[in-house]
């Protein structure tokens, strides 16, 4: 079984300042990872997705993310928040592909704060 | 490509009605998934579906929510009968494959009075 956790429910920064959201990950076998943007009355939108090959990921509007599997970490980062970027931020994980049925599962989310 | 469509977007109905969320996948896609999303409990997956075929309903509620996908390029999501606490947002997602990339529809805000 594959689970997320993400630490920090709500994450304030000023604009300008770096973002990091934080993820953590426990799978038993190779994850596939994502991060999803929601932005306020819409449906979740892919930011950035890790499957294989490269360990830094970078995704749409300037994030990127870095698998390190002795971390069992996924954390998402942008040098420079934009008052553009407030929304919510949510991790997930999949199993790679066995041949058999699997399902993403969602971390509970972090929402971020862009102040002036 | 239009995306995945969901309809109707907003729902307002009464304790006890049924209550249908219909959903049309991007085409192409093979896997498709519905969540219900609220600020208790967050995004939680309700049901799951891999070439019309349900892989895992072990997230639907109860016995009042079903959900059937008789072909590949739509879904349906009822509620019967409907309860206060069924008030949320439903969102339908498809994907490629199970493991790949979900794209998500605009959603369903569900307010059950």
């Amino acid at each position: 079984a594959q689970s997320v956790t993400q630490l920090g429910s709500h994450v304030s920064v000023s604009e300008g300042a770096l973002v990091l959201l934080r993820c953590n990950y426990s799978s038993s076998v190779p994850p596939y990872l994502f991060w999803y943007v929601q932005y306020p009355n819409q449906g979740l939108q892919l930011l950035l997705k890790y499957t294989t090959g490269a360990t830094l990921v970078k995704g749409i509007n300037g994030f990127e993310a870095e698998f390190k599997k002795s971390e069992t970490s996924f954390h998402l980062t942008k040098p420079s928040a934009h008052m553009s970027d407030a929304a919510e931020y949510f991790c997930a994980v999949t199993l790679s592909y066995t041949g058999t049925a699997s399902k993403l599962t969602f971390g509970t989310g972090t929402r971020l704060q862009v102040t002036l | 490509d239009a995306g995945v469509i969901q309809s109707p977007r907003h729902e307002v109905t009464e304790m006890g009605q049924e209550v249908t969320l219909r959903c049309k996948p991007i085409s192409g896609h093979n896997s498709l998934f519905w969540y219900r999303q609220t600020m208790m409990r967050g995004l939680e997956l309700l049901i799951y579906f891999n070439n019309n075929v349900p892989i895992d309903d072990s997230g639907m509620p109860e016995d009042r929510f079903s959900a059937k996908m008789p072909n590949a390029s739509f879904s349906t999501l009822k509620i019967q009968p409907s309860e206060p606490r069924d008030s949320a947002v439903y969102f339908c997602a498809s994907s490629p494959g199970l493991a790949y990339t979900q794209y998500f529809g605009p959603g369903t805000r569900l307010t059950v009075l």
